[in-house]
């Protein structure tokens, strides 16, 4: 079965820096998504990108998030200055026009 | 937006044992999925399912939209499935299969 690909698996940085979480989608989606776990908590809904712009965004998506699709196969998210609160598990999804999901296996990052 | 509540938070089981959890949705969806989060954090599709039956080994699921629920059977429980369970439903609009997610049932199963 196709699968989405996330990197890094971990990541671990120091409050205020920059991180760029990237993805590779499968290959024929159209519609790409980032969720956001806090530990112990549900998963929330960040952001949807389609036709290479943002169709969707939640609250939590402020300024200093940021997605970009640099090429034809990536998909990444920037958080420009991280905060604590910031730490949690990032999914990237991707998804055709049925809307069934298909999920990353995630990137832990943890702010210290 | 699409309210998601799932039933019931937390579940213990003998190994051996079957079990049903269930998903309440408060609106009309035409994408409902089920996910069970391993010790690692990955998700994993179970099913697609926004509406019918679906089978697969142990597992199977119904959902019945017109009632705005869906129900997830585990039969014979191993402790391999052991882990949160998610369900997550969404209504597709333009541009959008953005997805809601409850709070998950936190299976324990035990030998």
């Amino acid at each position: 079965e196709p699968e989405v690909t996330q990197t890094p698996s971990h990541q671990v940085t120091q409050m205020g820096q920059e991180v760029i979480l990237r993805c590779v989608p499968i290959s024929n989606h159209l519609y790409f998504y980032w969720y956001r776990q806090i530990l112990g908590q549900k998963v929330e809904f960040l952001v949807s990108f389609y036709n290479n712009e943002i169709s969707e965004k939640s609250e939590i998506f402020d300024d200093q998030f940021s997605v970009e699709r640099p090429d034809g196969s990536n998909f990444t998210l920037k958080i420009r200055s991280t905060k604590l609160e910031d730490s949690a598990m990032y999914f990237c999804a991707s998804s055709s026009t049925t809307g069934r999901a298909f999920f990353g296996q995630g990137t832990r990052l943890t702010v210290v | 937006g699409i309210q998601v509540e799932q039933s019931p938070p937390d579940l213990i089981l003998q190994e051996g044992a079957n079990s049903t959890l269930r998903c309440n949705f408060s609106d009309s969806v035409n994408n409902l999925q089920w996910f069970h989060q391993n010790p690692w954090g990955q998700l994993i599709n179970l099913f697609y399912i926004p509406s019918g039956t679906k089978q697969n080994g142990r597992l199977s699921a119904t959902t019945v939209a017109t009632e705005r629920y869906s129900l997830l059977y585990i039969s014979s429980s191993q402790t391999t499935d052991s882990g949160v369970y998610f369900c997550a439903a969404s209504y597709s609009g333009a541009g959008s299969y953005q997805l809601t997610f409850g709070k998950g049932t936190k299976l324990s199963v035990i030998p």
